[in-house]
C-alpha cells in the first residue's frame, strides 16, 4: 500500500465546472496535510495547507480533511485554463519531519 | 516575494565525479530539505536540516550525500560520486516554522549524469 495515494488522472474539466481532486493516506500519526500544484518542468508551489478536520476554504480552492477516513481532498470552484497542472498531495506526521507526497495527479481544465 | 534560489539550474557530470547544488532559503525561515524528483516520478524526501544538523534522512541519502551550512545563508547538497541514477531534478526548500507550514520550494537544480 503506498503511503499517500491520489486519483490516477489524468482529469479533465471544462472552464467553469468544479475539479475535485483526492488523497489518502496510510500513516494514522500524520498531523498536516498539504496540497502543492506543480507546473509541468516547474517546481511544486503550495496552494493549501490544514490540520484540522473538516473545511479549509481559500478563495477558489477548498481542503477538506478526514482523518478517521485517512482522507483529503482539494476543491478547485470555477476552474480555469491556468489551473491546469499537477496536484500533489503530501503529508506530514511529524512537526519538524519529511513531508510524504503522492505521485499526483494531472488536471486539464479546457477552455 | 521571498524566493528561494538554487544553483545551477542544470548541471552535466560525468558518472564518478562530485557535484554540489547549492541554494539560498528565505532568510528567515528555520527549516530546510532537499527533495529529488526523477522525471515522471513522485518527488521525494532527501533530507532535512535544522539548527545546523541534519533532523531526518531517507535511505536514498546514503555515504555518497552530505549537506552543509557553511556560512548562515547557503545550504548545499552534495553527491561525492555520481551514479547514472542520481539524474533527476533537485529541490531545496524552506519553512518558516514546522507543523502546519507547508515548504517553499526553489526552483530546482536538473543533474543529468552521463
Amino acid at each position: 500500500q503506498k503511503e499517500v495515494e491520489q486519483n490516477s488522472g489524468p482529469l479533465s474539466v471544462p472552464e467553469g465546472a468544479i475539479a475535485s481532486l483526492n488523497c489518502t493516506y496510510s500513516d494514522r500519526g500524520s498531523q498536516s496535510f498539504f496540497w502543492y500544484r506543480q507546473y509541468s518542468g516547474k517546481s511544486p508551489e503550495l496552494i493549501m495547507s490544514i490540520y484540522s478536520n473538516g473545511d479549509k476554504e481559500d478563495g477558489r480552492f477548498t481542503a477538506q480533511l478526514n482523518k478517521a477516513s485517512q482522507y483529503v481532498s482539494l476543491l478547485i470552484r470555477d476552474s480555469q485554463p491556468s489551473d491546469s497542472a499537477t496536484y500533489l498531495c503530501a503529508v506530514r506526521r511529524t512537526n519538524a519531519g519529511k513531508s510524504t507526497f503522492g505521485d499526483g495527479t494531472t488536471l486539464t481544465v479546457k477552455p | 516575494e521571498p524566493e528561494v534560489t538554487q544553483t545551477p539550474s542544470h548541471q552535466v557530470t560525468q558518472m564518478g565525479q562530485e557535484v554540489i547544488l547549492r541554494c539560498v532559503p528565505i532568510s528567515n525561515h528555520l527549516y530546510f530539505y532537499w527533495y529529488r524528483q526523477i522525471l515522471g516520478q513522485k518527488v521525494e524526501f532527501l533530507v532535512s536540516f535544522y539548527n545546523n544538523e541534519i533532523s531526518e534522512k531517507s535511505e536514498i541519502f546514503d555515504d555518497q550525500f552530505s549537506v552543509e551550512r557553511p556560512d548562515g545563508s547557503n545550504f548545499t547538497l552534495k553527491i561525492r560520486s555520481t551514479k547514472l541514477e542520481d539524474s533527476a531534478m533537485y529541490f531545496c526548500a524552506s519553512s518558516v516554522q514546522a507543523g502546519s507550514y507547508g515548504y517553499t520550494f526553489g526552483s530546482g537544480t536538473r543533474l543529468t549524469v552521463v
